[in-house]
């Protein structure tokens, strides 16, 4: 595997459901970040983790958790969405944090009904 | 916060031709610009970085910074129906991990 990778690439879920969202990179980064992408609106930084250390939460609702175990894992967990929680979800890394260029994941394609 | 502002496009240019593509920022202090490249279903792709003023060249894009004018562009030049995409535009601060996205401006190259 090489450069960044999520898992999985589609997920629907009830509003009911648990699921978790999964990336992991192979490019020796120490920044790690989930980016929320819906239609026609601008990416939205979500989680910022820096050397395994939460440094920014965007004001993002409680019902999304991340958790970041080491540099190369990042997951997203999720329970009680909302159908406008429908969206691509973004994982991506840098070197560290600051001025680093960033490379994101594939995506994953998440609906909510 | 940051405000990220690009041309809303959609932009249509034959093949062959140059595309140009215009952001401004609203942070003066701004040290950090990049270009990414989103094709429909896609994740964004990192295309071209710049961090001083002047141009940048990397093949057939490049790109320009001023940051007296908090303006970067991007140019294509001799553009394919394979850059038929969306642009975005992120500019990053100095000790600040959040990248600013603009709403990307779609390009469609007609052959």
């Amino acid at each position: 595997e090489t450069g960044v990778t999520q898992t999985p690439r589609h997920l629907v879920m009830g509003m009911t459901n648990k699921k978790s969202l999964k990336c992991e990179q192979h490019l020796g980064h120490n920044a790690m970040y989930w980016y929320k992408q819906s239609a026609k609106k601008p990416l939205e930084l979500m989680f910022v983790y820096n050397f395994k250390e939460q440094t920014e939460n965007n004001s993002v609702p409680s019902r999304f958790s991340p958790e970041c175990p080491n540099s190369s894992h990042l997951f997203l967990h999720l329970h009680t969405l909302q159908p406008e929680d429908s969206a691509l979800y973004l994982c991506a890394s840098s070197l560290t944090g600051g001025r680093d260029e960033q490379y994101f994941g594939p995506g994953t394609r998440l609906t909510v009904t | 916060q940051k405000e990220v502002e690009q041309n809303s496009g959609p932009l249509s240019v034959p093949e062959g031709a140059i595309a140009s593509l215009n952001c401004t920022y609203s942070d003066r202090g701004s040290q950090s610009f990049f270009w990414y490249r989103q094709y429909s279903g896609k994740s964004p792709e990192l295309i071209m970085s710049i961090y001083s003023n002047g141009d940048k060249e990397d093949g057939r894009f490049t790109a320009q910074l001023n940051k007296a004018s908090q303006y970067v562009s991007l140019l294509i030049r001799d553009s394919q129906p394979s850059d038929s995409a969306t642009y975005l535009c992120a500019v990053n601060g100095v000790n600040d991990y959040k990248l600013s996205f603009g709403a990307g401006t779609t390009v469609t190259v007609r052959a």
